[in-house]
């Protein structure tokens, strides 16, 4: 399992471009970056998984540069509502039900 | 389709007192994994079944179990309960189980134990 580590917290505006950024420089050749969502009290949400490259779907794009060293979620205009804590995993495909949570960055949203 | 549910969804016991917690995984999942998330440790696995077995287990003392039925729901038992054992209870339910299948995240049960 790629150890990571990403900012504890980032400050954005409304209507702003927010890129989080994590490491990960023991990643293995088989690992995957996978990134999830979590508001207060509620259990985390799968927003982006990627092997290498640029992923993107309705909520986000994922970039991975080729030395897979490090990777770049882009959430594109956030609203207050993104507000949460982030959290950067890298895993194999493997690895039956076990994640691996950091303390994740938490993300403010100001009006 | 309907997504994780967990019951009871708060729960205050006292020391030395037992719990169990259940999750219903989503429908055709056959994937349950734990986790417990506390402000100082944060979200922490503790184990994982697929098909009424247990595939992978965290670094938890023994007080803490599990077992999952035939239709995929699952429970989760901590016996003796220790102040320390106060947190958000999540279970995740996944098709296969293996980290790159999305885990769906119930809303937890929050365990105060006085």
């Amino acid at each position: 399992l790629a150890k990571t580590t990403q900012p504890i917290s980032m400050d954005s505006y409304e209507g702003q471009e927010v890129n989080i950024t994590c490491s990960h420089n023991n990643i293995a050749t088989n690992d995957y970056i996978t990134w999830y969502q979590q508001f207060p009290s509620q259990g985390p949400r799968f927003i982006i998984q990627g092997y290498k490259t640029k992923v993107t779907n309705e909520v986000a794009s994922l970039f991975i540069p080729a030395d897979r060293k490090s990777s770049t979620l882009s959430l594109p205009r956030v609203s207050l509502s993104d507000t949460a804590v982030y959290y950067c995993l890298g895993h194999g495909s493997g690895n039956t039900g076990k994640l691996i949570f950091g303390q994740g960055t938490t993300l403010q949203v100001k009006p | 389709k309907a997504g994780v549910t967990q019951t009871p969804r708060y729960l205050i016991k006292t020391r030395g007192q037992q719990v169990t917690l259940s999750c219903s995984p989503i429908s055709g999942h056959r994937s349950v994994s734990w986790y417990q998330q506390t402000p100082g440790q944060g979200l922490q696995f503790l184990f994982e079944y697929f098909s009424e077995t247990q595939r992978n287990k965290g670094n938890f003392p023994g007080r803490f179990s599990g077992r999952q039925f035939s239709n995929s729901r699952s429970e989760m038992n901590v016996s003796t309960l220790e102040l320390g054992d106060s947190a958000l209870y999540l279970c995740a339910s996944s098709l296969t189980g293996f980290a790159t299948d999305t885990q769906y995240f119930g809303p937890g049960t929050r365990l105060t134990v006085l």
